[in-house]
């Protein structure tokens, strides 16, 4: 089945840990997105990739860190200068070539937790 | 600069109902709106989406109206299930660019 998987489902993490949150998708899209969700404020962007080896800030960066070394792959960072960082995280992708008139594909969701 | 403006932030219907979900934006250059549903600890999906070459678009009970002069879309749910209950996003973009603008989300719920 081709999608994405984000992982783990539960995070919890004590406050001035740094914590990686997964990312794979075998959809061969070269786009992918990081979102963070909280109640009533929609979704809102930290990062974004269109090609490999490359990203760029989102609207809510601060205290993120990404990489995308693979295509297939774009695990996020949220470190401890993050200062309220419980929220539910969601990895999208896309497919090129449609100039942004493209479905996103979204996982589903990291819930992170910080103690 | 919130560029996709959602309303109602809730909504409660009795199944059975019409569902109605609507968006305003600002930028003119958006050419592409998709609606997004999201069930409770799940990630979005694609509901339905328009181009603003067409004024309406169905798919089964969904359709989503488009009215381009008042910069307006809107999606209707028809014969509302208990089902149907999920956080409707709706969603801009435009050519160029990979980033879509999204609402704030309206949360559903379909009552037996």
């Amino acid at each position: 089945d081709g999608g994405i998987t984000q992982s783990p489902k539960y995070l919890f993490r004590k406050e001035g840990q740094n914590v990686t949150l997964s990312c794979e998708q075998n959809l061969n899209h070269d786009a992918m997105y990081w979102y963070r969700q909280d109640p009533g404020q929609g979704l809102r962007l930290i990062y974004y990739s269109q090609i490999v080896n490359d990203f760029q800030k989102g609207d809510i960066a601060e205290g993120y860190s990404v990489s995308r070394e693979k295509k297939e792959s774009f695990p996020l960072t949220v470190t401890s200068a993050q200062k309220n960082p419980t929220a539910f995280y969601l990895c999208a992708s896309s497919p090129s070539g449609t100039s942004g008139r493209a479905e996103q594909f979204f996982g589903p969701g990291t819930r992170l937790t910080v103690l | 600069q919130q560029q996709v403006k959602q309303s109602p932030q809730s909504l409660i219907v009795q199944k059975g109902g019409i569902s109605i979900i609507n968006c305003a934006y600002e930028n003119t250059a958006f050419d592409y709106f998709p609606w997004y549903q999201q069930f409770p600890g799940k990630g979005p999906a694609l509901l339905i989406a328009i181009r603003p070459d067409v004024s309406e678009k169905k798919e089964g009970r969904f359709t989503i109206s488009f009215n381009k002069s008042a910069k307006q879309f809107s999606l209707h749910i028809m014969d509302s299930q208990p089902g149907d209950s999920a956080t409707y996003f709706c969603a801009a973009s435009k050519g160029g660019s990979y980033i879509p603008t999204f609402g704030r989300g309206t949360s559903l719920i379909v009552h037996p």
